[in-house]
């Protein structure tokens, strides 16, 4: 079965460490994307991808990288520069991004990895 | 003025309502919506997309007003199970794609 697949599903760090937030979808589709969200708070955009070797700044890049080396994966690297790195981190992908006409896809997410820096 | 907006209740509903959200939007050029549902701790799951003629999924009836620029999603005959927080999705317009969420409606169904 297609899909979206996030790892690990818990991860805890201490602070001033780099991590790295592995997402990978089968789905065959073109743009992808990670957000972040806290407890009692809307998701919020981070980085996303329309192609492989592109990605773009969301709203709150700050502390984050990401790079697009295969089309079926997306990791994430919330570095030491990030403030408060303990949340919810979702990736999810659809068919078609931007610029390329084509409005109607709706996002499938994976599962999410929750990070806990300490 | 927040691009997408949604009251984030809790609405709290006894098993058998109906109950409506709303969600508004300031981008008068989006081209496509969607509700999604997510559950305590979990990723959100698409619900429905929301068509300008307005569409229904079982007891799920998705509607858009773009002279008000609001989607809306009803729940009839509500379940315990629709416990959860509901997010509208708004794409498109001005030349960006970006999917933008509103912070999401809690709604609790009580026996």
């Amino acid at each position: 079965d297609g899909g979206i697949t996030q790892s690990p599903k818990y991860l805890f760090r201490k602070e001033g460490q780099n991590v790295t937030l592995s997402c990978e979808q089968n789905l065959n589709h073109d743009a992808m994307y990670w957000y972040r969200q806290d407890p009692g708070q809307g998701l919020r955009l981070i980085y996303y991808s329309q192609i492989v070797n592109d990605f773009q700044k969301g709203d709150i890049a700050e502390g984050y990288s990401v790079s697009r080396e295969k089309k079926e994966s997306f990791p994430l690297t919330v570095t030491s520069a990030q403030k408060n790195p303990t949340a919810f981190y979702l990736c999810a992908s659809s068919t078609r991004g931007p610029g390329q006409n084509s409005y109607n896809s709706p996002l499938h997410f994976g599962n999410g990895t929750r990070l806990t820096v300490t | 003025r927040k691009e997408v907006e949604q009251d984030p209740g809790p609405f709290n509903v006894p098993e058998g309502a109906t109950v409506a959200f709303n969600c508004t939007y300031s981008n008068s050029a989006s081209q496509s919506f969607f509700w999604y549902r997510q559950d305590c701790r979990k990723e959100p799951k698409l619900l429905m997309s929301v068509y300008s003629s307005g569409n229904e999924d079982g007891r799920f009836t998705a509607q858009l007003n773009r002279a008000s620029q609001y989607i809306s999603l009803l729940i009839r005959d509500s379940k315990l199970s629709d416990s959860a927080t509901y997010l509208c999705v708004v794409n498109g317009g001005g030349g960006s794609y970006i999917p933008t969420f509103g912070r999401g409606t809690s709604l609790i169904v009580h026996p």
